[in-house]
């Protein structure tokens, strides 16, 4: 069973532009959630999707906004980039469909770094 | 607001010594409670998780204990190895179904 890809795994932008990232779930798991990690601030939940809708949201600012498609793959955009974003971006996906989202299984995440 | 507190944020431990990390959380509507290991160049992975029913869990040299009442959840390690070396984080689901991530347990086996 093929795990949680993401993609590109290494970024490099400039302040200003945008920057769009991909998540492919496992299989079968119809919840991904986005992490935000840097060294300062550990792993700074972003958002969760379930079934196309998001359903839970981080404290982040509106320049990070996401969407998932009918197959469960999610992407993820950040507009007018800061270098304050330069992170490591992960996507998490578990079965997610009852009260308890049980397990997530995370990506090797996608290396943002903003110049 | 949700808050979750891990310590300590680093602990060396000799091979073979065991190793304690505890996560509290502020949430009394918490009811899934993991532990995960991040690995240098890779995303964390699970190594055990609770539920809310339940106070003790054991899976080899690993376990975790929660205590609902003083809303707090620890992770044990026996035996510790040096492949245990690693960034270990609590993230207990809220009852608003979010997963927050405590700040991480840096911990060193030295061989």
């Amino acid at each position: 069973k093929a795990g949680v890809t993401q993609t590109p795994r290494y970024l490099i932008k400039t302040r200003g532009q945008q920057v769009t990232l991909s998540c492919s779930p496992i299989s079968g798991h119809r919840s991904v959630s986005w992490y935000q990690q840097t060294p300062g601030q550990g792993l700074q939940f972003l958002f969760e999707y379930f079934s196309e809708t998001q359903r839970n949201k981080g404290n982040f600012p509106g320049r990070f906004s996401g969407r998932q498609f009918s197959n469960s793959r999610s992407e993820m955009n950040v507009s007018t980039l800061e270098l304050g974003d330069s992170a490591l971006y992960l996507c998490a996906s578990s079965s997610g469909g009852g009260t308890i989202r049980g397990e997530a299984f995370f990506g090797q995440g996608t290396r943002l770094t903003v110049v | 607001g949700e808050n979750v507190e891990q310590h300590p944020s680093t602990l060396s431990v000799q091979e073979g010594d065991s190793a304690v990390i505890k996560c509290t959380y502020s949430d009394s509507a918490s009811n899934y409670f993991p532990w995960y290991k991040q690995e240098l160049g890779k995303g964390p992975q699970l190594i055990i998780d609770i539920r809310s029913n339940v106070g003790e869990k054991k899976d080899q040299r690993i376990a975790v204990t929660l205590n609902k009442t003083a809303k707090h959840f620890s992770l044990h390690i026996t035996e510790t190895q040096p492949e245990d070396s690693a960034v270990y984080f609590c993230a207990p689901q809220t009852g608003g179904f979010k997963t927050i991530f405590g700040a991480g347990t840096r911990l060193f086996v030295k061989a």
